[in-house]
């Protein structure tokens, strides 16, 4: 699987977009980029998935560059539950097994 | 969205003994399940994969004498830690993969914190 790089950490005000980049220049073209939150002690959470086209679910919003060698994470109106560790991972949709990175620490501040 | 549980979701047990966590797909049936670890202060680290009715596969580092894992059923995966020392004292993490028909896509566990004492 291709590795991604992101930020150690972000800072973010509340009820402002939280914007995460993560840069994964060896990406194949059929890797697909998923995005996962940890919260503090707790597991692993999905938060979106994407191959190349932009998406969208009640969670966030996934920006895929057209060379696909980067993607940003956006969530619109961060809340303090946003305060977490996103992970960026790069993988074949399925089969392969998920490779936690170190992610970016996203602390939201009220 | 898939749940996985895991119980306990916390334990405290003294050296040299062993302890079993449990991890359970609820919803849906998981021919594959995964069990990570994760140091304070550091990523979540692969150590096996474990298929139903077979032997687990461990991750390089990992001793499977050690970390032994039963996946007996579609819904359950046990990981037992023998003999437990101190420096076994992390937060373990299961994770289960979907069917074919769903994707293949991975949901985690709330995760165990194992203090060894």
């Amino acid at each position: 699987d291709a590795k991604t790089t992101q930020p150690t950490s972000m800072d973010c005000a509340e009820g402002r977009a939280a914007n995460l980049p993560c840069n994964h220049s060896t990406i194949s073209g059929n890797e697909y980029v998923y995005w996962y939150r940890q919260i503090h002690s707790q597991g692993p959470q999905y938060i979106i998935h994407g191959l190349k086209n932009n998406e969208t679910n009640e969670m966030a919003s996934l920006i895929i560059t057209e060379d696909r060698k980067s993607s940003t994470l956006i969530l619109p109106h961060a809340t303090l539950r946003d305060t977490a560790v996103y992970y960026c991972i790069v993988r074949v949709r399925g089969y392969s097994t998920l490779t936690f990175g170190k992610g970016t620490m996203l602390l939201v501040s009220p | 969205g898939a749940v996985v549980s895991q119980h306990p979701s916390r334990v405290i047990c003294k050296s040299g003994t062993s302890v079993k966590i449990e991890c359970r797909s609820l919803d849906f049936q998981a021919t594959t399940m995964f069990w990570y670890r994760q140091f304070p202060k550091q990523s979540l680290m692969l150590m096996a994969t474990s298929n139903e009715g077979s032997k687990a596969t461990y991750e390089q580092g990992v001793e499977k004498d050690k970390f032994l894992i039963n996946h007996a059923s579609l819904t359950l995966s046990t990981l037992t830690v023998t003999s437990a020392h101190p420096e076994d004292s992390s937060f373990y993490i299961c994770s289960a993969r979907s069917p074919r028909d769903s994707g293949y896509e991975q949901y985690f566990g709330p995760g165990t914190r194992l203090t060894v004492t």
